[in-house]
């Protein structure tokens, strides 16, 4: 079944650290790729998307994503986190040509000390 | 401004009852989307609908009524409510494919507490 894993499920890290939160898909053919952040009490926000063409793509807040097709990964990247990126980050796959349908990672949450 | 609006924001009721989670999207898309975040803030999606048609039944019980008045709501019923109902239900929607954008837009959420 299609399916899609963030290996990371809660990091802690103090601010100015450098972020990388994984995420790994399963579904072999074209897919689009997205990572969404949910902050607390809000509803989910659309960070950055990948499509196709340059698969370094960056998104809002300083936050980019490297799509690499072999190793079926979108793995998402800060260089310097801030205490307000704390936060649900959510990697999702949807499948080209398909319905719509968003397949959501089971979430990382996101802990920034000051 | 408001883009995907949901009502209400929480809902708690008991074991039995029936309820109904309004949303509405004033983004002139077509395609709207019904999701559900347990409590281990695990997203699924349960719906889909397009211009008013259902194009995504996602093995949902049939206690779960999806109504597309026009392309701009998607309201969902949920008849004889469980426990296992508790959830935080999210409402989205997207432009055409055509548009070239098939990013979500997502509404706020409705936490629904069964007790």
């Amino acid at each position: 079944a299609q399916s899609v894993s963030q290996h990371n499920h809660h990091v802690i890290l103090s601010e100015a650290a450098s972020l990388e939160l994984g995420c790994n898909y399963s579904y072999g053919g074209t897919v689009n790729l997205f990572w969404y952040v949910q902050y607390p009490g809000q509803h989910l926000q659309l960070l950055l998307k990948y499509f196709s063409g340059d698969p370094l793509v960056k998104g809002i807040k300083g936050f980019e994503a490297e799509f690499i097709k072999s190793k079926f990964s979108f793995n998402l990247r800060k260089p310097s986190v801030q205490w307000s990126d704390t936060a649900e980050y959510f990697c999702a796959v949807r499948r080209s040509g398909n319905t719509g349908k968003l397949i959501f990672g089971q979430g990382t949450t996101l802990q920034v000390k000051p | 401004d408001t883009a995907v609006s949901q009502t209400p924001k929480y809902l708690v009721t008991q074991m039995g009852n029936d309820k109904s989670i309004k949303c509405e999207q004033n983004l002139g898309h077509d395609t709207m989307y019904w999701y559900k975040q347990d409590s281990k803030k695990f997203l699924k999606i349960m719906f889909s609908y397009n211009n008013k048609e259902l194009i995504i039944n996602e093995t949902v019980p049939n206690r779960f009524s999806p109504k597309s008045p026009d392309k701009a709501h998607l309201n969902l019923h949920i008849n004889s409510l469980e426990l296992g109902d508790s959830a935080v239900y999210f409402c989205a929607s997207s432009p055409p494919r055509s548009s070239g954008g098939n990013e979500q837009f997502f509404g706020p959420g409705t936490r629904l507490t069964v007790l």
